[in-house]
């Protein structure tokens, strides 16, 4: 199965700042067929992005993704306080479908 | 709107089953599959399976194969996920949910239900 590795594992950022996400796959994902979710604890996982770099209808333009192959990014401009979370990618070009182990992005 | 309410917490014992149910309303039901995915305490996501809503095709995750069953009602708008034969380290949150699309091509997990938390423990 593909093995998806997030890094960094913890992100401690301030509101406002940038904040870059990896995920890198073990082996070519199909059509670039990755997705990036925000969790809060206790709340459903919200899809962010699609397709690697197609955000979904309600996600606020401060969210962009991009990347292909093995090497995808999540990057979030002007940290606002609720995107404080953990973020997970995941893979589904590949069977089966598989997610990274997560990024948390604290609050500095 | 889209909506997915999910079943409530179950406590059950090493080898009992259970079954999470995922009740949708808001749009044509059998049009879209549907996923679930489980995080274990102090865990990540972990993707246990597939099911299309139309066919009742189902994928597996392997680890699951022979041990989980998915289906769908369309007649209730709900989707069903039962897990026989539980052990202590299946004691997760359970979620449902949606297919969605974002871009031409494959569907993704769009619609997410609430959880339900399953324990196992004797």
């Amino acid at each position: 199965e593909t093995v998806l590795t997030q890094s960094p594992g913890t992100l401690s950022l301030s509101p406002g700042d940038r904040a870059t996400l990896s995920c890198r796959a073990s082996q070519s994902i199909f059509s670039d067929y990755v997705a990036w979710y925000q969790h809060k604890s206790g709340q459903a996982p919200r899809l962010l992005i699609a397709g690697a770099s197609h955000r979904a209808g309600d996600i606020p333009d401060r969210f962009s993704g991009s990347g292909s192959g093995t090497d995808f990014t999540l990057t979030i401009t002007r940290l606002d306080p609720e995107d404080f979370a953990v973020y997970y990618c995941e893979q589904y070009g590949n069977s089966p479908t598989t997610f990274g182990q997560g990024t948390r992005l604290d609050i500095k | 709107q889209v909506q997915l309410v999910q079943s409530g917490s179950e406590l059950k014992k090493p080898g009992a089953s259970v079954e999470v149910t995922c009740k949708t309303s808001g749009y044509d039901f059998s049009t879209y599959g549907f996923t679930w995915v489980r995080q274990a305490p102090g865990q990540g996501l972990e993707w246990v399976g597939w099911i299309s809503a139309r066919s009742n095709n189902t994928v597996y995750a392997k680890k699951f194969q022979g041990r989980v069953t998915m289906a769908t009602l369309p007649s209730s708008n709900t989707a069903y996920l039962e897990i026989r034969g539980l052990k202590s380290d299946d004691t997760a949150v359970y979620y449902c949910a949606r297919d969605r699309r974002i871009v031409s091509g494959r569907l993704v997990a769009g619609y997410w239900g609430q959880g339900t938390l399953i324990t196992v423990s004797s």
